[in-house]
């Protein structure tokens, strides 16, 4: 199994409409969560942590599964600017490393 | 809003050749990372630097690699000899602890050895 693994997609999605992704991850462990977007060729930036309770910003909601291991994402009215790749990262056994998924391509269209 | 920087932006290398992409973390951050993406690959972990010491580092980063913190602001990563399959966006990342403490990335060096 994957340490971190994502739906790729690509999920194709009408602009204005509310879509949602998951991440697994593996090591019963991990202690932080969080969500990256990366658009093509740029930098990961950080879009939000993730919190046991679950947490909102603005259009963004993620929730965290710790009995299923599992973080996910939800996105309410989609703007044509969230087209990205959305990454999943969870930190490993130790303090430091971050460990990726592989990314979901949200495609959103007019 | 303070920001990792990273230069250059691109570097064109002769495989064989020995090459330093360098770093300015965000000034009041004590962690400090680096990360290779190869084209259309995921981020992959190469090393964590604390303390001005290697606190951490994947299969990835063999002796091919090494990091120093020359001052009080550059981080670098030295390449020596370099591969083909050494092709890849560089990022650099910072952050102020380690945990739940998000790590802010800089815009990547694509390094290109032909």
């Amino acid at each position: 199994r994957k340490e971190v693994e994502q739906d790729p997609g690509p999920f194709n999605v009408p602009e204005g409409a509310t879509v949602a992704f998951n991440c697994t991850y593996s090591n019963s462990a991990s202690q932080s969560f969080f969500w990256y977007r990366q658009d093509c060729r740029k930098e990961p930036k950080l879009l939000m942590s993730v919190y046991s309770s679950g947490n909102e910003d603005g259009r963004f909601t993620a929730q965290l599964n710790r009995a299923s291991q599992y973080i996910s994402l939800l996105i309410r009215d989609s703007k044509l600017s969230d087209s990205a790749t959305y990454l999943c990262v969870v930190t490993g056994g130790s303090n430091y490393q971050l460990i990726w998924g592989a990314g979901t391509k949200l495609i959103i269209k007019p | 809003e303070p920001e990792v920087t990273q230069t250059p932006s691109h570097q064109v290398t002769q495989m064989g050749q020995e090459v330093i992409l360098r770093c300015v973390p965000i000034s009041n951050h004590l962690y400090f990372y680096w990360y290779r993406q190869i084209l259309g690959q995921k981020v992959e972990f190469l090393v964590s630097f604390y303390n001005n010491e290697i606190s951490e580092k994947s299969e990835i980063f063999d002796d091919q690699f090494s990091v120093e913190r020359p001052d009080g602001s550059n981080f670098t990563l030295k390449i020596r000899s370099t591969k083909l399959e050494d092709s890849a966006m560089y990022f650099c990342a910072s952050s102020p602890g380690t945990r739940s403490q998000p790590q802010h990335f800089g815009d990547g060096t694509r390094l290109s050895i032909l």
